[in-house]
């Protein structure tokens, strides 16, 4: 049973044209995690929610946006992509953000191509 | 969060162990060592975690040095399907928020 469910898996959008990435999670955790992950490099942190609160990340830029609504969804949303945002974006939960022991699930990602 | 050291690529016989290298030579007393893989097309998924003494589980088995500095995943029979990019990551109390701080990670093929 998937536990961090993102829609949709490949997303195609135009240069400059907001686009929105969705991720949901039955497992009730508190913490919901972003990342960016470009072709053959490491997944990357853009931000995160640690219940309402928002922690974003000091290097990610002022086009990338979060919003989550309520304990199941998180929502990226791009203002304006460009050609270097085409990457795959991946979701994460895990129940505390600061436990060394804690264990992050992710999503399967979404894979943004901008034309 | 510590910095880690891994080999770019390994190759394995499927069926066969697989031990995959992480130097961390400067972890602190308090970093706990994570694995994550990553298959193909898919997010990122936990493997194993310790802190000082070895660890098993269904997964793979992780080896600590006494010294700390080093730790090594062990499958002991590789499938296809653990084909995949293997993270070492170190995470202490101190770190960002708890978060995951990936290096390049360990591309491991596995030959039938």
């Amino acid at each position: 049973d998937a536990m961090v469910i993102q829609n949709p898996r490949y997303q195609v959008t135009q240069f400059g044209k907001p686009v929105t990435l969705s991720c949901s999670q039955t497992l009730n955790h508190n913490v919901m995690y972003w990342y960016q992950q470009k072709s053959s490099q490491a997944p990357k942190l853009l931000f995160h929610y640690y219940d309402k609160d928002f922690n974003n990340e000091a290097d990610t830029p002022d086009n990338f946006q979060s919003r989550r609504p309520n304990t199941s969804f998180c929502f990226l949303d791009i203002r304006s992509p460009g050609l270097g945002d085409a990457a795959m974006y991946l979701c994460a939960t895990s129940r505390d953000p600061s436990g060394t022991q804690e264990t992050q699930y992710f999503g399967p990602g979404t894979r943004l191509l901008v034309l | 969060d510590a910095k880690t050291t891994q080999p770019n690529s390994m190759e394995s016989n499927e069926e066969e162990p697989v031990h995959l290298p992480c130097n961390h030579s400067t972890i602190s007393g308090t970093d706990y060592i994570h694995w994550y893989r990553q298959l193909p097309s898919q997010g990122p998924e936990y493997v194993i975690h310790g802190l000082t003494s070895n660890v098993n589980n269904r997964m793979a088995s992780l080896a600590i040095a006494e010294d700390r500095k080093s730790s090594t995943l062990i499958l002991h029979r590789a499938t296809l399907r653990d084909a995949a990019v293997y993270y070492c990551i170190l995470r202490d109390l101190g770190g960002s928020q708890g978060n995951l701080i990936f290096g390049k990670g360990t591309k491991l093929s596995v030959k039938p």
